[in-house]
């Protein structure tokens, strides 16, 4: 059966950097693209970022764009998501998601807590 | 930045029918999906594809279309299917995914 698992979360102080990783099993992970999306405490879903299954294309949500980078190891069956310059607002449950049919997400990991606080 | 507009709340009764719409300006262009959080949970796929029902999720979920808006249908609501139920698609170059704000189903 499918399985992702976010490892990687944690408390950190604004402006440093912090790495998430999503273990990816129960499928062809090289044949698909995989994404990153973030609940605020209380608040809705925010898409964050995409690669494809390649790597060779990455797309971003505005409010991350230049502080975040996706990137994703095939041969490893992980995903990861580097994130710099934090934030307080960058303060969420991170969930890495499995792409499907051309824009949705069938798959989501159990999420990663990051919190960003002096 | 692109946006879809959920209502914030839907409440129903046992066993009556849930409407839950979403609307976008690029929704006649993208397709639409839908899913359900319930608390502590990460989201689950309902509908894909605007009307598409994944294997496993109850016949009582259906989705459709008009125009600028999708609409997510739950007939005959169960207790187990309060939850916040969240619509997402893409802006109109299909690279950028974007969600509704979501909207939180009530069963009185």
């Amino acid at each position: 059966q499918v399985q992702l698992v976010e490892s990687g979360g944690g408390v950190v102080q604004p402006g440093r950097s912090l790495r998430l990783s999503c273990a990816a099993s129960g499928f062809t992970f090289s044949s698909y693209g995989m994404h990153w999306v973030r609940q605020a405490p209380g608040k809705g879903l925010e898409w964050v970022a995409i690669i494809w299954y390649d790597g060779s294309n990455k797309y971003y949500a505005d409010s991350v764009k230049g502080r975040f980078t996706i990137s994703r190891d095939n041969s490893k069956n992980t995903l990861y998501l580097q994130m710099n310059s934090l934030r307080a607002e960058d303060t969420a449950v991170y969930y890495c998601a499995k792409h499907y049919e051309q824009l949705g997400f069938d798959y989501w990991g159990q999420g990663a807590l990051v919190t960003v606080s002096s | 930045s692109y946006e879809l507009t959920q209502p914030p709340s839907v409440s129903v009764s046992p066993g009556q029918t849930a409407r839950i719409t979403c609307s976008g300006d690029a929704l006649p262009k993208q397709y639409a999906y839908w899913y359900q959080q319930k608390p502590g949970q990460a989201p689950v796929l309902v509908i894909y594809k605007e009307s598409e029902r994944p294997s496993g999720i109850p016949e009582r979920f259906s989705g459709s279309s008009s125009g600028t808006t999708v609409t997510l249908t739950i007939s005959g609501v169960q207790a187990e299917d309060e939850a916040d139920y969240y619509c997402q698609s893409a802006d109109s170059s299909g690279t950028h995914r974007v969600f509704g704000g979501g909207t939180t189903l009530t069963v009185l």
